[in-house]
């Protein structure tokens, strides 16, 4: 089974600290997204990543950084968090399960931050 | 941009019940998704349509990409309380993996 696991299910910050969010994969995809879930609005892009190394802004970048050194990781960044980034965030990739052809994306099981 | 129109947004219906709701747009896409979340969770994939008219099941489930690539419909069959979540529609452009996302569709049943 494909598997997209993040590093906390439950996270609480105070506003201005440095929040990390870290996902890893264990597919060897090449394509790594992460989003963000609100009632009313659904889910938005943030940023995503089809390399190591490279990243491309979402709808919705701005408050947020990303780094993915490793193919298997896509941590997402918030420099200075602030109250309007609570949320649920989603990491996903992209790709095959193994034997298969075609390509679909997986979620991992979400984070949810509090910021106050 | 591109948008994805989801309907209906709620649904209370009986156990044993059928189920459709299904996702149109104005933009043409090359795969669809369909994604179910309860309370707390990621989204989890429930069906993958990759062809125009493709027609596929998965137990209860049966979704159809639309000929014109610009919709999508899902149907449940004698629904069951564990049914109960919120059901996404997604298409994907591109070749980057880029989706879209519908609002929902909510649903609750009653046993």
């Amino acid at each position: 089974d494909v598997k997209v696991t993040q590093s906390s299910r439950y996270l609480v910050k105070r506003t201005g600290e440095k929040v990390f969010l870290e996902c890893v994969q264990d597919m060897d995809h090449e394509n790594m997204f992460w989003y963000r879930q609100d009632p009313g609005l659904g889910l938005r892009l943030i940023y995503f990543s089809y390399d190591v190394k490279m990243k491309e802004k979402g709808d919705i970048p701005e408050g947020y950084s990303v780094s993915r050194e490793k193919k298997e990781r896509f941590s997402l960044i918030l420099e200075s968090a602030s109250t309007n980034q609570t949320s649920m965030y989603l990491c996903a990739s992209i790709g095959s399960q193994r034997g298969a052809k075609k390509e679909t994306q997986y979620f991992g099981p979400g984070t949810r931050l509090l910021v106050l | 941009g591109q948008q994805l129109n989801q309907s209906p947004q709620s649904m209370f219906i009986q156990e044993g019940e059928d189920v459709s709701m299904n996702c149109t747009s104005s933009s043409i896409f090359n795969t669809w998704l369909w994604y179910k979340q309860e309370p707390g969770e990621g989204p989890v994939l429930l069906i993958a349509l990759y062809k125009a008219g493709e027609l596929t099941s998965n137990g209860r489930l049966t979704a159809q990409f639309g000929i014109t690539r610009k919709d999508s419909f899902l149907n449940i069959s004698a629904s069951i309380p564990s049914d109960v979540g919120i059901y996404f529609c997604a298409g994907q452009w591109g070749s980057q993996g880029n989706l879209i996302f519908g609002k929902g569709t909510k649903l609750s049943v009653k046993p």
